[in-house]
């Protein structure tokens, strides 16, 4: 059982550029967020989902955007990379919408 | 909206008892979770409260008093991998739907 796993673990990129985060989780859990993490900031929600093919915007959604085509899977994408992008990411997963939260192990990207 | 309050910083020697605070302002409080987090990991859940009064877990207690806004986490028997920040985390009811907001974390830094 190995919960709920994000890659890459690591990610460069240059201003412009833009890339996928992968999020899996094998709990059977209908609920899955992609959250940022900024010094100071706290965890700040970008976009969640409630369901297999059923999205939502968070706090901060604006530069992201979301698809969940398989229950276990939670993709967050970047189309064009801004510095201001720059942060940990983390995926987590709950049984509801305000269940405990149960959260991989992050994303450190870094767009310079 | 929410608002929510940690200190940002605390510091504790082993063996000794710390309390963590947490003040939150809310119009549909329907519960509070403790979430711990080591640099460079995920969060981790700790304990919930949704009444008021003391759950105890172990070395780990929280605390919550709904008329007040305030909850405390309180570790007792301090050991060094308690080094780590400490999220605060309010459920509410607004809107139509539930939703969970972090609050920054309190870094607590525990010493010989």
């Amino acid at each position: 059982n190995a919960g709920v796993t994000q890659t890459p673990k690591f990610r460069v990129l240059k201003t412009g550029q833009s890339m996928t985060l992968l999020c899996a989780q094998d709990m059977n859990h209908e609920y899955m967020y992609w959250y940022r993490q900024d010094p100071g900031m706290g965890l700040r929600l970008i976009h969640y989902s409630v369901g297999e093919g059923t999205t939502a915007k968070g706090e901060v959604p604006d530069g992201y955007n979301v698809s969940r085509l398989k229950k276990q899977n939670f993709l967050l994408g970047l189309e064009s990379a801004a510095p201001s992008q720059t942060s940990v990411y983390f995926c987590a997963s709950s049984r509801g919408r305000a269940d405990t939260q149960y959260f991989g192990p992050g994303t450190r990207l870094t767009v310079l | 909206g929410q608002n929510i309050d940690q200190p940002t910083e605390m510091t504790a020697t082993e063996g000794a008892i710390v309390q963590i605070n947490c003040t939150y302002q809310t119009s549909g409080f329907n519960g509070l979770f403790w979430y711990q987090q080591h640099a460079g990991e995920a969060p981790t859940f700790l304990s919930y409260n949704v009444l008021d009064g003391l759950e105890e877990k172990g070395r780990f207690s929280s605390f919550l008093s709904r008329s007040k806004g305030y909850s405390y986490l309180l570790l007792k028997e301090l050991q060094m991998k308690d080094s780590a920040s400490y999220l605060c985390a309010v459920r509410d009811y607004s809107g139509g739907y539930q939703k969970v907001t972090f609050g920054t974390g309190t870094k607590l830094q525990v010493i010989p």
